[in-house]
C-alpha cells in the first residue's frame, strides 16, 4: 500500500464549476501538506502549503486537511482552462524532512 | 530572482554510460533535494544535501549520488545507467531549518532534466 493515494483522473469539467482534488495518507507522522500544479513536461509549481488540519485559502483555491480522517483536499473555484494541468498533493514530517507524492490527478477544464 | 535552475534540459545516453545532472537553488535557499519522476508518477524522493552532506537518502541504489558545493548548488551523478532510468529528474530547493520550522519543508521545484536511456 502507497503512504499517499490520489486518483489519478483524468478529470474533465466544464469552465467555471468547482474543482475537488482529494488525497489520502497512511502516515499520522505527516504534519505538512501541499499541493503543486505541474503542466506537461515542466517542474512542479507550489501552490498552497499548510500545517496540520484546517483550512487555507489563497484567491480561487482552498486547501482542506483533515488529520483526524488523514485526508486532504484541494478546492479550485470558478476553474478556468488556464488550470488544466497535473495536480499532486505531497506531505511531509517536518523538520526539513523529504516529500512523499501522491500519483497526481490530471485535470481538464474545457470551455 | 532566478528560482531553481537545472541543466542540461534533456539528454540522451546509452545503457552503462554515466551522467551527471546539475542544480542551482533559489537564492536563499541552502537545502537542495533530488528527485525522480517516471512519466505518468509522482516525483519519488532519491536523496537531499545539506551543508554539502547527504542528509538524507530515498530507496534509490548506490548508483545514484550526489554532492553539493559550498554555493549550495549540487550535482547527481547515475552510473551504470538502466532503461529504467529514464525519467525527469527533478531538483528542489527549500529554505531548510534556517527559514524557520513552518517553512523549512517548503521546496520550490526546478524545470527538470528529462533523460532519456537508449
Amino acid at each position: 500500500q502507497k503512504e499517499v493515494e490520489q486518483d489519478p483522473g483524468p478529470l474533465s469539467v466544464p469552465e467555471g464549476a468547482i474543482v475537488s482534488l482529494n488525497c489520502t495518507y497512511s502516515n499520522s507522522a505527516f504534519q505538512y501538506f501541499m499541493w503543486y500544479r505541474q503542466y506537461s513536461r515542466k517542474g512542479p509549481e507550489l501552490l498552497m502549503y499548510t500545517y496540520s488540519s484546517g483550512n487555507k485559502e489563497d484567491g480561487r483555491f482552498t486547501a482542506q486537511v483533515d488529520k483526524s480522517s488523514k485526508y486532504i483536499s484541494l478546492f479550485i473555484r470558478d476553474s478556468q482552462p488556464s488550470d488544466s494541468a497535473t495536480y499532486l498533493c505531497a506531505m511531509s514530517a517536518g523538520g526539513g524532512n523529504k516529500l512523499t507524492f501522491g500519483t497526481g490527478t490530471q485535470l481538464k477544464v474545457e470551455l | 530572482d532566478a528560482g531553481v535552475t537545472q541543466s542540461p534540459t534533456h539528454l540522451i545516453k546509452t545503457r552503462g554510460q554515466q551522467v551527471t545532472l546539475r542544480c542551482s537553488p533559489k537564492s536563499g535557499h541552502d537545502t537542495v533535494s533530488w528527485y525522480q519522476q517516471a512519466l505518468g508518477q509522482g516525483p519519488q524522493f532519491i536523496f537531499q544535501y545539506y551543508e554539502e552532506e547527504e542528509r538524507q537518502r530515498g530507496n534509490f541504489p548506490d548508483r545514484f549520488s550526489g554532492h553539493q558545493f559550498p554555493n549550495y548548488s549540487s550535482e547527481l551523478n547515475v552510473n551504470a545507467l538502466l532503461l529504467g532510468d529514464s525519467a525527469l529528474y527533478l531538483c528542489a530547493s527549500s529554505p531548510g531549518l534556517a527559514g524557520g520550522p513552518y517553512l523549512a519543508d517548503t521546496q520550490y521545484f526546478g524545470p527538470g532534466t528529462r533523460l532519456t536511456v537508449l
